[in-house]
């Protein structure tokens, strides 16, 4: 399977915890994003790179969250001091950025659990 | 900025019944256009897309036609069934440099035999 992979799939941790969650694109896509999904919602964007560039980042996005792509690859996207409220799907997405109607592959998400 | 709004689900159907989820969007610019469908226990996928007006996009049965006049997006299927039933996205991609994707809420399906 050559498709978008995330890991892990499910992560509980405790209130005040950092959490780090990957995402493995399609090899040859050079665009990467990161979107946050809550129950009964679209996803929302938090932010997306170009090669190894962050390139945007949404004003949901707070300082607790971070995120990189070191060598244009995989992604990380760490949150720290989580709280009950960072309680979410989070997807990652890639895409081969040419011109018009890039379509996004969306990886199956990291569910995290706040408590 | 940018928005999606969706018809608001639940919608139940039963098997071979007429299917429409409405969707409009706001956007600056020329916008591309898409619906997703997120199966149970799967993630999101696309399932059309158009990229410029009266472009229509079709898979599966499904179509949506981009109208610019109307800022619209409609999804339809004319006879559907029950593998149908999921979750649908209409969603948005600004073909600025970004790229980035603004989402409706999602218009939950389900199709009854």
């Amino acid at each position: 399977d050559t498709g978008v992979s995330q890991d892990p799939r499910h992560k509980i941790t405790k209130r005040g915890q950092n959490v780090t969650f990957r995402c493995d694109p399609i090899s040859e896509h050079n665009r990467l994003y990161w979107y946050r999904q809550t129950l009964g919602q679209g996803p929302e964007f938090l932010t997306y790179f170009q090669n190894e560039a962050q390139l945007e980042k949404s004003r949901l996005l707070s300082n607790r969250f971070s995120a990189e792509r070191p060598k244009g690859s995989f992604s990380t996207l760490e949150i720290q001091r989580t709280e009950q409220g960072d309680s979410a799907m989070y997807l990652c997405a890639s895409s081969l950025h040419r011109d018009r109607g890039n379509e996004q592959f969306f990886g199956p998400g990291t569910r995290l659990t706040v408590l | 900025g940018d928005s999606v709004t969706q018809m608001e689900g639940p919608v139940t159907l039963s098997e071979e019944a007429f299917l429409t989820i409405n969707c409009t969007y706001t956007a600056t610019g020329y916008p591309s256009l898409f619906w997703y469908v997120q199966y149970p226990g799967e993630g999101l996928q696309l399932l059309l897309k158009a990229t410029k007006a009266d472009d229509k996009g079709s898979n599966k049965g499904f179509e949506a036609t981009y109208r610019k006049e109307t800022t619209s997006f409609h999804l339809e299927k004319g006879s559907v069934q029950v593998s149908d039933s999921a979750v649908y996205f209409c969603a948005l991609s600004d073909n600025t440099n970004a790229g980035k994707s603004t989402f409706g809420d999602g218009t939950t399906l389900t199709v009854k035999p």
